[in-house]
């Protein structure tokens, strides 16, 4: 079964800097895709950035990016340039079975400072 | 905006009670999840279906249960609420001919078990 970590409870960040989300993941495919998804404090969930494990680039979607090591079996979300409205709870997340179920990590807590 | 259209947003009701949340899917997505968050169990899978059919199982209980209809939109039936059942339920769409595996959610439907 697939199985998805992400160490970090909690993290914290100044404005405009850098920040790196990390996951770990677990799975028996030889194909599959991540996903990252970021749920502010209102609750909805938003699909951020996706990356195919065939993907020969990592992906980017604005100031989104994922550091993607296949071997490490890790895909990291990289936030350039933070905003306080990036603070958020992240999840990454992996298509689980033949129905593409996705599976999610517990999640990391980013609170963005001024 | 997701595509996702998940209905009412809040319910409050009385133990004992039967709910019924509703989901529109992604126009062209034959998949849909629903999904439990409470604080201490993370995002939980309970159930998928796919075009009309009941393609996979979590952890959902036996007072739960959810169908989807022609039209693809979906419901899922809670019933002989506890206090525990208090949490933020999701439905998420993806599939369909052509499209990625990543799941769009909806803006979810807060239970509060009173």
């Amino acid at each position: 079964a697939q199985k998805i970590t992400q160490t970090q409870p909690g993290m914290f960040v100044q404005e405009k800097e850098a920040v790196t989300l990390d996951c770990t993941y677990d799975t028996s495919d030889q194909s599959y895709g991540l996903f990252w998804y970021k749920q502010p404090s209102s609750g909805e969930m938003i699909f951020l950035i996706y990356q195919g494990s065939y993907d020969e680039q990592n992906a980017t979607e604005g100031r989104y990016s994922l550091n993607f090591q296949k071997a490490r079996k890790s895909a990291n979300l990289v936030i350039s340039a933070s905003q306080l409205g990036d603070s958020a709870m992240y999840f990454c997340a992996i298509p689980s079975g033949g129905s593409y179920i996705p599976t999610f990590g517990r999640g990391t807590s980013l609170i963005v400072h001024p | 905006d997701s595509g996702v259209t998940q209905t009412p947003k809040h319910l409050i009701t009385a133990t004992g009670q039967r709910v019924t949340l509703r989901c529109s899917p992604r126009s062209g997505d034959l998949s849909v999840y629903w999904y439990q968050q409470s604080l201490d169990q993370g995002l939980q899978f309970l159930i998928q279906y796919y075009n009309g059919e009941e393609r996979a199982k979590g952890n959902i209980l036996e007072r739960f249960s959810a169908q989807q209809f022609p039209d693809l939109h979906s419901e899922l039936n809670l019933s002989s609420l506890e206090l525990g059942d208090s949490a933020l339920y999701f439905c998420a769409s993806s599939g369909g001919p052509g499209r990625r595996a990543e799941a769009f959610f909806g803006q979810g439907t807060r239970l509060t078990v009173v």
